[in-house]
């Protein structure tokens, strides 16, 4: 069964870049589409964008003017780059798997990313 | 604000059955699109518990179903155990892009 582990800093500054990577254990990145989600504390999730194992991209409308997603298939890992941050930035991100009816069947177990100087 | 709606919260008693809705409209459930519902337990990743609207993975009990119709979907869960206190959040589709709902915390009583 496949795993997936976030990583990156947990502290960003703000107006700088948040980068962080899922990296797969356990299955392969090919054949499937990944996506980004967060949770700002005590809220609700939203999702970010995701990217096919091809490298083709779709992102949420509200962050797409700061936001690069990027995949690695070599090392079996896709990546996430948000530029300018902000507090409103402050969240666990998770990284996830579409599965069955593009369903997010496979979830790493997130991230606290803090924006904060 | 959500694209899909849920009720902030719900409760019940051990061993009865609880039901938590999810609004959409014609761009998303509406169109056809399917829903899905995760479990998240505190402190914890969210976990699928229905894909396509009423289809459990393996390993979900089957005290938790799903439905869907029009413009809305609903979970439901019977014989409500403690372990079930968890927020839920339905998911589908809208416009090439994924959309939750605002979640709903079940407190079982």
């Amino acid at each position: 069964q496949v795993q997936l582990q976030e990583s990156g800093p947990g502290l960003v500054k703000p107006s700088e870049t948040l980068s962080l990577t899922c990296n797969l254990s356990g299955g392969s990145i090919n054949n499937y589409y990944w996506s980004w989600i967060r949770q700002p504390p005590g809220k609700g999730l939203e999702w970010i964008g995701y990217i096919q194992y091809t490298g083709s991209t779709v992102y949420s409308p509200s962050l797409k003017s700061r936001l690069a997603i990027s995949v690695d298939t070599s090392k079996n890992q896709f990546s996430l780059k948000l530029n300018s941050v902000t507090s409103a930035d402050t969240a666990v991100y998770y990284c996830a798997r579409h599965g069955a009816a593009a369903s997010f069947d496979s979830w790493g177990q997130g991230t606290l990313v803090t924006v904060s100087s | 604000q959500s694209v899909l709606t849920q009720p902030p919260s719900v409760s019940g008693a051990p061993g009865q059955r609880v039901t938590i809705s999810c609004t959409g409209n014609s761009s998303n459930i509406g169109a056809g699109y399917d829903v899905h519902w995760y479990q998240q337990l505190p402190g914890t990743a969210p976990k699928l518990l229905i894909f396509g609207n009423n289809n459990r993975p393996s390993g979900v009990p089957d005290r938790f179903s799903g439905s869907k119709s029009a413009t809305s979907a609903s979970l439901a869960i019977t014989g409500l155990q403690a372990e079930d206190e968890a927020d839920y959040y339905c998911q589908s589709y809208d416009n090439y892009l994924r959309v939750f709902g605002g979640g709903t915390k079940l407190t079982v009583l």
